[in-house]
Parts: structure tokens; sequence; C-alpha cells
């Protein structure tokens, strides 16, 4: 199974501030025939489900605030919040669907300094 | 508005076994795949299977492989996930999800999570 592992595990920022989580796979998760990096990030607040942020690495899902960024390739990965607001407190996955079983990081709790 | 509705909270004990119902709407239920997810309290997501509402094929993580049964019901759109031989280590809240329409493991809509107890 590819491992998915993000630091750090939790991060303290203040209000318009940036936030920066990172993802690393156990294995390269850029498919050369397409050139596209199989990496979704998920957003989680307390009880309820993950919502989808980001896909192929970099793409934002419909409706996502444009202060949500992501960037990397194969087995390095970046998610930025560039200017933290309050409704941003939440538990970010990263994900890889590369290859099956399709596996997350083990997540990161960002909070407001 | 695509929609997925599960079943509530279930308490079993040791060793039995419990079927989590997944309602679908908003879309064609036999277009986009469906995966199952499990969280433990304060834990992270684990990926536990998917299926094919068209097909009905599925497809387990090893972890699960001889417990876990996905099956669906196309004439009521709806999706069930069944754990046996329950044991404490799987009390966490199980999720439905869709797939996208770019990858069969990435996942844009979410059930609301169903909360399975299992304890004596």
């Amino acid at each position: 199974d590819i491992v998915m592992t993000q630091s750090p595990e939790s991060l303290a920022v203040s209000l318009g501030e940036r936030a920066t989580i990172n993802c690393k796979s156990s294995q390269t998760i850029l498919y050369r025939s397409d050139n596209k990096n199989y990496l979704a990030w998920y957003q989680q607040k307390p009880g309820q489900p993950p919502k989808l942020l980001i896909y192929w690495a970099f793409t934002r899902e419909s409706g996502v605030p444009d202060r949500f960024s992501g960037s990397g390739s194969g087995t390095d990965f970046t998610l930025t919040i560039s200017s933290l607001q309050a409704a941003d407190v939440a538990v970010y996955y990263c994900q890889q669907y590369y290859t099956t079983p399709p596996t997350f990081g083990q997540g990161t709790k960002v909070e407001i300094k | 508005q695509v929609q997925l509705v599960q079943s509530g909270a279930e308490v079993k004990k040791p060793g039995a076994s419990v079927k989590v119902s997944c309602k679908t709407s908003g879309y064609t239920f036999t277009s986009y795949d469906i995966n199952w997810v499990r969280q433990a309290a304060g834990q992270g997501l684990e990926w536990m299977g998917w299926m094919n509402p068209n097909t009905g094929y599925t497809g387990y993580a090893q972890k699960f492989q001889d417990r876990v049964t996905i099956s669906r019901d196309t004439s009521i759109s709806t999706a069930y996930m069944e754990l046996t031989s329950l044991r404490s280590e799987d009390t966490a809240v199980y999720y439905c999800a869709r797939t996208s329409d770019y990858n069969d493991y990435l996942t844009d809509y979410w059930g609301q999570g169903t909360l399975v107890t299992v304890s004596s």
C-alpha cells in the first residue's frame, strides 16, 4: 500500500496568516501517461464528513475559495491556505487515488493562534 | 442536489454483524461508484471498499476482505455495507461516498456517517 505522511500533525496560525500543510507519498503518484498527480485534499470539520477541496494535486473543487491552493508533484505535495479564516479550522487530509487501496494521510489539525 | 443519507447509529455486541445503508438521490445511482470509508474516534480515514452499482462489482481492502460485503438495491438507489464478526476495534463512524467524474477512488459527495459501537 502507498503510505501518505503528513506534516505537521497540527499547527496554529493567526487569522489572515498563511497555513502550509505537507504530504509525502511512499512512492510516486504521478501517472506518466496523463502527467497527472493522483492526489486530493479534504477538509473535515468536527462532526462532519470530509469535504473534497482539491484534486489532481492543484485543481480546486467547485465552490472552494481561492485561498486554498495545492502544489507539488511526484511524491511531495503541499496544501496552502493563503489567509486563514475562522471557518478554516478543521482537520485536513491528503489522499492518493493512484492505486488501490486508496490511502489517506493521518491528518493535520489547523487551529487559530 | 446530490445527497447520500445513511442509516442511524448502531450498537452491537462482539461477534455480531452490522449492515449500514446509504440512500442516494439527486443523480443516477448506477452511474457512479460508491466507496465506504471508516473513521475511529479521533483517528484518520480508512478505505474499506467500493462497488459499481451498475454491475454489482466490488473490491475490498485486504484488511476487510473476509468480513465485509458491499451490495446495492438499484430499485431504491441504496447501497449497503455489511461487516461481520465485529470486535471492539470496529467501533467507528462509517461513511459512504460517491466517486467523482474523474476517478473511481476520488470521492466528491459523502453521507453524514453512521456510528457503529461494538461493546459487550
